[in-house]
C-alpha cells in the first residue's frame, strides 16, 4: 500500500515568509509525529498527535511553529515568519496504533531552504 | 536522560568487506525500544529492525545483522559482504515504552561509503 506522503519535497522561502508543509500518513493511522533534520543531523521531535489530538508539542521550537491535524488524517507543519534557522529537512511519521508499541514509517520528507 | 550516540561519523569500505556500525545508548528506563533506520540519498527513512529490551537475543536477517548487549548499553549492526547499495546514513534510535508521547530518540547517525 501506499506510504506516507509529504508535498511539497522542496521548499525556498525568503526571510519572513510564512510556509506549509503537508503530510499524509498511511492510512488508517492514528499516530503522527512531525520531526526535524538538519544537515549532518539526526532527526528531532517536534510534535505528535494522536487521531486529531496533539498530545506533546515539546519540541516546537517557538511560537513560530504550529501543526495540526484537523480530521485525524492528514497534518499540516505551518511555520510564521521563516527565520534562516528554520532551514532543515522536516520529516512526518506515522505508526498503526496509540501507545506506541509499534514502528514509525517516515515520509520521504520536505526540504526548507530559507534565504 | 535518553541519549544515543554513533561515534563512528563516516565509515568507508570496499565491496564485499564486513562493516560494523555502532550504537550506544543511554536511558533510566527499563523498558524501551531500539530502532536502525537507513536513510538513502533519496531522504527517506527505512526501517531496518525494532528491539525491545527485553529481548536481547542477536538478530540476522540476510547479511544484516544486530548485537545488543544491555550490559553495555550497545546495539551494533553489522553489514556482512557489503555492497554499494548498501551506501547511507544509517541511524541508530531509542523510544521509551508506555508514555504519551512515543517519540524517537536518534543519535547523529554514521554515513556509510561502499567503495566499488
Amino acid at each position: 500500500g501506499a506510504g506516507v506522503s509529504q508535498s511539497p519535497r522542496y521548499k525556498v522561502a525568503k526571510r519572513g515568509q510564512d510556509v506549509a508543509l503537508r503530510c499524509d500518513p498511511i492510512s488508517g493511522h492514528v499516530s503522527l509525529f512531525w520531526y526535524q533534520q538538519a544537515l549532518g543531523q539526526g532527526p528531532e521531535f517536534l510534535t505528535y498527535f494522536q487521531n486529531e489530538a496533539q498530545l506533546d508539542k515539546s519540541g516546537l521550537p517557538s511560537d513560530r511553529f504550529f501543526a495540526e491535524r484537523p480530521e485525524g488524517s492528514v497534518s499540516t507543519l505551518k511555520i510564521q515568519r521563516t527565520q534562516q534557522e528554520d532551514s532543515a529537512v522536516y520529516l512526518c511519521a506515522s505508526s498503526p496504533l496509540a501507545g506506541g508499541t509499534d514502528t514509525q514509517y517516515f515520509g520521504p520528507g520536505t526540504r526548507l531552504t530559507v534565504l | 536522560a535518553q541519549k544515543v550516540t554513533q561515534a563512528q561519523t563516516e565509515i568507508s569500505v570496499v565491496e564485499k568487506e564486513d562493516v560494523t556500525l555502532d550504537c550506544v545508548y543511554e536511558t533510566r528506563d527499563t523498558t524501551y525500544y531500539l530502532f536502525w533506520y537507513k536513510q538513502p540519498p533519496s531522504g527517506e527513512l527505512v526501517f531496518l529492525i525494532r528491539r525491545n529490551s527485553f529481548d536481547e537475543q542477536n538478530e540476522i536477517s540476510g547479511r544484516y545483522s544486530w548485537n545488543f548487549q544491555k550490559s553495555t548499553s550497545s546495539f551494533n549492526f553489522t553489514i556482512t559482504a557489503s555492497q554499494v547499495v548498501d551506501s547511507a546514513v544509517y541511524f541508530c534510535a531509542l523510544r521509551n515504552y508506555g508514555g504519551a508521547t512515543n517519540k524517537l530518540i536518534f543519535g547523529t547517525g554514521t554515513l556509510l561509503a561502499i567503495q566499488p
